[in-house]
């Protein structure tokens, strides 16, 4: 079965300073891998994706994410954070191919950016 | 931009009392999910549509829960008797395909429940 792990419950950065929320997955065969941010009592907002090719992905509002196939890994990253990041962020992963192809969500990180 | 479409944003029930959720999707968009997110938890799937027809189910509790999309478009997720344990967000997405590079999930605001 697959699987996702988001190690750090919570990450707090300093507004301009650059940010990293990490993911790391589990799935039989290739992955689709997703990011996605929740703020309050709001619906999940897709940010990212990563299907094949290259392996640093940009997305919208500035961020980018970097997909390592040898540690499983698929980073958020963002060069200069804004307080408006401020949010709760989810990372998804599905297989590429095979009858199971339900997503699969981490726990989710929030993420405080500092003024 | 199109959006997910849900109603009503929050639902408060007492226990034993039938509830009922409604999603519009995104126009176009053949596939159709509700989540359940726990608080402090990633959203769990509960039932897939493809078009009117489910595609997986299988997490989604048949002895209260019940999923419909009748005509292939918007759906109805309803739970009877709430339980104290439903209390959570419930939350729609739609996608154009469920396989494929055009996969990803557009999530609507959700539905907050809580049942006293």
């Amino acid at each position: 079965a697959q699987s996702v792990a988001q190690p750090e419950d919570q990450v707090k950065v300093a507004e301009g300073n650059p940010l990293t929320v990490k993911c790391t997955y589990s799935v039989s065969g290739n992955p689709y891998l997703f990011w996605y941010v929740q703020y309050p009592n709001r619906g999940l907002q897709f940010l990212l994706k990563y299907i094949t090719g290259d392996n640093l992905v940009k997305g919208s509002y500035g961020f980018e994410a970097e997909f390592n196939k040898s540690q499983t890994s698929f980073h958020l990253k963002k060069p200069s954070a804004l307080v408006s990041d401020s949010a709760l962020y989810f990372c998804a992963v599905r297989p590429f191919s095979g009858s199971a192809r339900q997503l699969t969500f981490g726990s989710g990180t929030q993420l405080t950016v500092l003024p | 931009e199109a959006e997910v479409a849900q109603s009503p944003r929050y639902k408060i029930t007492e226990k034993s009392q039938a509830v009922a959720f409604w999603c519009d999707p995104i126009s176009g968009h053949a596939t159709l999910y509700w989540y359940r997110q726990i608080l402090g938890q990633g959203p769990e799937l509960l039932v897939q549509f493809q078009d009117e027809s489910v595609v997986d189910d299988s997490q989604l509790p048949k002895d209260r829960f019940s999923a419909e999309r009748l005509k292939g478009v918007d759906s109805t997720l309803k739970i009877q008797p709430a339980e104290l344990g439903d209390s959570a967000m419930y939350l729609c997405a739609s996608s154009l395909a469920w396989t494929g590079r055009n996969n990803e999930q557009f999530f609507g605001p959700g539905t907050r429940l809580t049942v006293l």
